[in-house]
């Protein structure tokens, strides 16, 4: 397996635009997390599915932030709209249970101007 | 919020030397406790898990854990260059869901 697999890898915008990050999971891993990670807060944990579901969403700063995961292969993370303060580092994890290795992609460096 | 802190560094040590990382947690029914790296501008990857009271070796690389007191370390020994990266801690929260909390980690640097 090619590992999390997350594109774009950056994304320059401008506010007010919707920003859409995507994230394909290692194959057989069930739960999905979405991660945001800045100097200022460390690494937080934005959403998570368990097989596709939405399980716990309260990391979501807003109503802006959106995340889907229409198919074991594929999510999305979506804001909309952008503001210079999403500016950061998203990641994509998945593991096989909740407590286990969690496996990163290499992030999208999200620029907000 | 259940909290897991770490010293934020930078954590400097020589080559070839012991690193010392420390990470405290405030979940007293904390179950899991990972250790991993980040390079600058990379992916964190996963060095150690430990789920036991004690010490877990791998290589140069010990994990302690002590859940009466509630810290978790991560020594490294015969330090090299190549180990200067951000380690982040992990702990698993009690209560119903179990996905792990990360500390904002310790950076580490190693002189040559």
């Amino acid at each position: 397996d090619a590992g999390v697999i997350q594109s774009p890898r950056h994304e320059v915008t401008e506010m007010g635009q919707e920003v859409t990050l995507r994230c394909k999971p290692i194959s057989g891993h069930d739960y999905l997390f979405w991660y945001r990670q800045t100097m200022m807060r460390g690494l937080e944990l934005l959403i998570y599915f368990n097989n596709n579901v939405p399980i716990d969403d309260s990391g979501m700063p807003e109503d802006r932030f959106s995340a889907k995961m229409p198919n074991a292969s594929f999510s999305t993370l979506k804001i909309q709209p952008s503001e210079p303060r999403d500016s950061a580092v998203y990641f994509c994890a998945s593991s096989w249970t909740e407590n286990t290795e969690a496996f990163f992609g290499q992030g999208t460096r999200l620029t907000v101007v | 919020q259940k909290e897991v802190e770490q010293n934020s560094g930078p954590l400097s040590v020589p080559e070839g030397a012991i690193a010392s990382l420390n990470c405290t947690y405030s979940d007293r029914g904390s179950q899991s406790f990972f250790w991993y790296r980040q390079y600058s501008g990379k992916s964190p990857e996963l060095i150690m898990f430990i789920y036991s009271n004690g010490d877990k070796e791998d290589g140069r690389f010990t994990a302690q854990l002590n859940k009466a007191s509630q810290y978790v370390s991560l020594l490294i020994r015969d330090s090299q260059p190549s180990d200067s990266a951000t380690y982040l801690c992990a702990v698993t929260q009690s209560g119903g869901s179990y996905i792990p909390t990360f500390g904002r980690g310790t950076s580490l640097i190693v002189h040559p």
